[in-house]
């Protein structure tokens, strides 16, 4: 899997837009971009994912640089909930029937209120 | 409701005692998966099931092993747990079809104590 990289945290203040890079500078033309997040002590959650374009859903958009060497997972509005640990993560859309999450360390967001 | 349930939320065991962990999902999906997260790191693969088909990740412990007898219900099995075996363990889904193709359903996760 290619490697992605993270800062190791971040803070943001309550009702403030977030951005969370992510550096991918080796990622190949068949890689998704996976973002999932994990609330203390829970289970991780998906985000949004995308390949080229920019996505967006109810949780949060997606940014993804021309070159695709970076992204940006944007929360709009952070609330207190939205602290947690965010993944990025490249996935293969090649691989056939299915494929695995390998977790980097990510990303710890605070969120002050 | 809950789609991937973990049972029990909290497990204690004692050294070298065997244990099992359960995990259930009413999604219907056809690839079940284990992970290990101990304290202040990133959840690790330990092994997947592709319907009936059991993949180990190379660095797993032999001390770790699952059992998958239907679509629904995976178990994991640490067959002689060690103090270092104390961590959340964690159960995903996911399916290889239709519009959530790919995207990982996780439990709430078991955390394993070992005395």
């Amino acid at each position: 899997d290619a490697k992605t990289t993270q800062p190791n945290s971040m803070e943001s203040n309550e009702e403030e837009p977030v951005h969370l890079p992510c550096n991918h500078s080796t990622i190949s033309g068949t890689d998704y971009i996976h973002w999932y997040r994990q609330l203390p002590s829970q289970g991780p959650e998906y985000v949004i994912h995308g390949l080229t374009s920019n996505v967006n859903n109810r949780m949060a958009s997606l940014a993804i640089a021309e070159d695709r060497k970076s992204s940006t997972l944007i929360l709009h509005r952070a609330t207190l909930r939205d602290a947690a640990v965010y993944y990025c993560i490249l996935r293969d859309v090649v691989e056939t029937s299915y494929d695995k999450v390998i977790f980097g360390p990510g990303t710890s967001l605070s969120v002050i209120p | 409701d809950a789609m991937v349930i973990q049972n029990p939320r909290y497990q204690v065991t004692q050294f070298g005692k065997p244990v099992t962990l359960s995990c259930s999902q009413t999604l219907n999906h056809n690839v079940m998966y284990w992970y290990q997260q101990k304290s202040s790191q990133a959840p690790k693969l330990l092994f997947h099931y592709y319907d009936k088909d059991f993949n180990n990740e190379a660095d797993t412990p032999d001390n770790f092993q699952s059992r998958r007898p239907n679509t629904s219900f995976c178990f994991l099995d640490i067959r002689s747990p060690g103090l270092g075996d104390a961590a959340m363990y964690l159960c995903a889904t996911s399916t290889d079809r239709g519009r959530t193709k790919n995207i990982q359903y996780f439990g709430a996760g078991t955390r394993l104590s070992v005395l």
